[in-house]
């Protein structure tokens, strides 16, 4: 595996239901984020982890939560999700926070809440 | 706080012909970057060019380059020679480059603009 992949790429789940989606980087970078890309917006950050510092969007609400185990991995558990909820969510990394690196982007997941 | 306008949910372009992709940007930071990225329909983000706000020539990768008019604060991307794959969204993003504390080099896009390729 190269770059950066994310599992699952499609999933559908029910409003009451709990899923997990994740992340994982190939590249050796000490930084991850997950976006969140709705029909008609701008990509909204929503977390970021590093070795330096973890940040969150305040309006990102508390249905979902990240995980972050190593540099490498970054989860985004999802629960009790609402139909607005519905995106594509999309996982990046770079080689830290607190410089102007690159950020590279994985594939996605197509979420969709019923 | 930074903010991109990408004007145009649109563009159609001839195969072969040359487009531009418009973006205007506002920020109070004297030190950003400017990019370019390209999503196909498989949902992947990849990107196209860069330009620093202190690069006195404009950036070129290949077909793409950046036209940026900084006192009009703008970032254009032109490709040139178009091809079928370069349908696609293309997004318009911009960073501080300087730290000024946790989340500073986060990027801020634009809401993306939709280009279709005309064989």
């Amino acid at each position: 595996e190269t770059g950066v992949t994310q599992t699952p790429r499609h999933l559908v789940m029910g409003m009451t239901n709990k899923k997990s989606l994740k992340c994982e980087q190939h590249l050796g970078h000490n930084a991850m984020y997950w976006y969140k890309q709705s029909a008609k917006k701008p990509l909204e950050l929503m977390f970021v982890y590093s070795l330096e510092e973890r940040v969150e969007n305040n309006s990102v609400p508390s249905r979902f939560s990240p995980e972050c185990p190593n540099s490498s991995h970054l989860f985004l558990h999802l629960h009790t999700l609402q139909p607005e909820d519905s995106a594509l969510y999309l996982c990046a990394s770079s080689q830290g926070t607190r410089g102007p690196y690159e950020q590279y982007f994985g594939p996605g997941t197509r979420l969709t809440v019923t | 706080a930074q903010k991109i306008t990408q004007t145009q949910p649109g563009m159609f372009v001839q195969e072969k012909e040359a487009v531009t992709l418009d973006c205007t940007y506002d920020t109070s930071d004297q030190s950003y970057g400017l990019f370019w990225y390209k999503q196909p329909s498989s949902g992947e983000m990849i990107f196209l060019i860069y330009q620093g706000s202190y690069d006195e020539q404009n950036a070129t990768e290949g077909r793409y380059s950046l036209n940026f008019q900084k006192a009009r604060k703008s970032a254009n991307l032109v490709i040139s020679a178009s091809q079928l794959g370069d349908s696609a969204m293309y997004f318009c993003a911009m960073r501080a480059d300087s730290y000024s504390g946790a989340g500073s080099y986060q990027l801020t896009f634009g809401k993306g603009t939709k280009l279709s390729v005309i064989p």
